[in-house]
């Protein structure tokens, strides 16, 4: 399967505790994307790459939040102090080149903090 | 990026057409019309996008109004499987700004 993957699929942690996830983009693609999901609505958007740089991030990502692509493959988002507030799903994308610029979701990380 | 309203809600009878609507009156033509769609439980997943003609892949068609204000999305012949929510999203053309806003979409449901 050359798609996005994520993992771990599941996390479940108590209040106060630090996560980390990790995003592999399908081969080739420069560009890695997070997003967060709620129950009941659209995801949201919270950062972008453009190779290992992080180009653009939302409001949402607050200061317990950081994202990293180290070499500009696998990218990880660390949620530290854990709140109820995280829990939620977490989608990674990735899109090649400007130009082709379609994104490609993985099956996401699904967090619940207790 | 320009808004999208869609309808909370669809049914579709098995193996009829189910066809989605999107108004998003404010596009730029700049601006291009995306579909995603969410099985439950997983991540979304890319159906076809259009800037100002039809298009037409192997899941389904896109059908863009003259004045681009709408456009409609086709599965032609429903399964069960395409049970899911429908997400219509606009956003930019090239350079620029890169994340999709989704909305909460339609809720296609599929029946037997």
């Amino acid at each position: 399967d050359t798609g996005v993957s994520q993992d771990p699929r599941h996390k479940i942690t108590k209040r106060g505790q630090n996560v980390t996830f990790r995003c592999d983009p399908i081969s080739e693609h420069n560009r890695l994307y997070w997003y967060r999901q709620t129950l009941g609505q659209g995801p949201e958007f919270l950062t972008y790459f453009q190779n290992e740089a992080q180009l653009e991030k939302s409001r949402l990502l607050s200061d317990r939040f950081s994202a990293e692509r180290p070499k500009g493959s696998f990218s990880t988002l660390e949620i530290q102090r854990t709140e109820q507030g995280d829990s939620a799903m977490y989608l990674c994308a990735s899109s090649p080149r400007q130009g082709r610029e379609t994104q490609y979701f993985g099956p996401g990380t699904r967090l619940l903090v207790l | 990026d320009a808004k999208t309203t869609q309808p909370p809600s669809m049914d579709c009878a098995e193996g009829r057409a189910a066809n989605l609507p999107c108004n998003h009156s404010t596009i730029s033509g700049n601006e291009y019309v995306y579909w995603y769609r969410q099985i439950h439980s997983q991540g979304p997943q890319y159906i076809i996008h259009g800037l100002k003609n039809n298009e037409t892949n192997e899941m389904a068609s896109l059908i863009i109004t003259e004045d681009r204000k709408s456009s409609t999305l086709i599965l032609p012949h429903a399964t069960l499987r395409d049970t899911a929510v429908y997400y219509c999203i606009v956003r930019l053309r090239g350079a620029g700004s890169y994340q999709l806003t989704f909305g909460k979409g339609t809720k296609l449901s599929v029946i037997p």
